[in-house]
């Protein structure tokens, strides 16, 4: 199976700008999806395929893909955006999950 | 409203068994594609199982041989039968349903997670 590899930890300032990343050899054929979990919570995935948002998930959280790296933009993030956010996709063989090692995003 | 409920987990010696269940509500289960996702205390995200709508059921080589999931349609419920259990098993385990697309796979919703400690 493939490795999905991300930042251990990101900071950002409050209302900045800030792009989480992840990469692996299988985002060449698979979208990335990103989940948000906070402490003592179950994660809740904020960004699906191309760049597809769940029904509650507010508009400044974005996704996008370049080669083998996919990314997760939060444009303008709030305090409440401070939580560790993971990427996952299909393995190589298509028949397995792998997930990122996950990014802890600090808001300053 | 679409709901996912795990029970099941516990504390077990290594080497023990457990069975995790997940009831879900607001869609069914045979339906869909359903996985089992766990996470370790303070660790990140570690995929365990898929079963798909068709029955055909996928590991990860961590738990491969020792894991086994499984659904009851007329119960609408997600089982993980868990074997041979190791120290390293030892996590919160957390059901979903997996949402599938064009060039993608994701989790949504999840459950709030059963935690399953391996020690003796």
């Amino acid at each position: 199976s493939s490795e999905l590899t991300q930042d251990p930890a990101v900071s950002v300032a409050l209302g900045q700008t800030v792009r989480i990343t992840c990469q692996g050899d299988s985002l060449r054929s698979y979208y990335a999806s990103w989940y948000q979990q906070k402490p003592g919570q179950a994660p809740v995935l904020v960004i699906y395929g191309k760049n597809n948002r769940p029904s509650g998930i507010p508009d400044r959280f974005s996704g996008s893909s370049s080669g083998n790296t996919a990314s997760l933009t939060i444009t303008g993030a709030q305090a409440e955006d401070e939580a560790d956010y993971y990427c996952n996709s299909r393995d190589s063989s298509g028949n397995l999950v792998v997930f990122g090692g996950g990014t802890k995003l600090t808001v300053l | 409203e679409v709901q996912l409920v795990e029970s099941g987990g516990g504390l077990v010696q290594p080497g023990g068994s457990l069975r995790l269940s997940c009831a879900a509500s607001g869609f069914t289960v045979s339906s869909n594609y359903m996985s089992w996702v766990r996470q370790a205390p303070g660790k990140g995200l570690e995929w365990v199982s898929v079963i798909y709508s068709g029955g055909s059921t996928y590991y990860a080589d961590s738990v491969k041989g020792r894991f086994t999931i499984s659904r009851d349609n007329s119960k609408n419920t997600l089982y993980l039968q868990m074997n041979s259990l190791r120290a390293e098993d030892t996590a919160v385990y957390y059901c979903a349903r997996v949402r599938v697309g064009f060039g993608e796979l994701s989790f949504d919703p999840w459950g709030q997670g059963t935690l399953v400690t391996v020690s003796s």
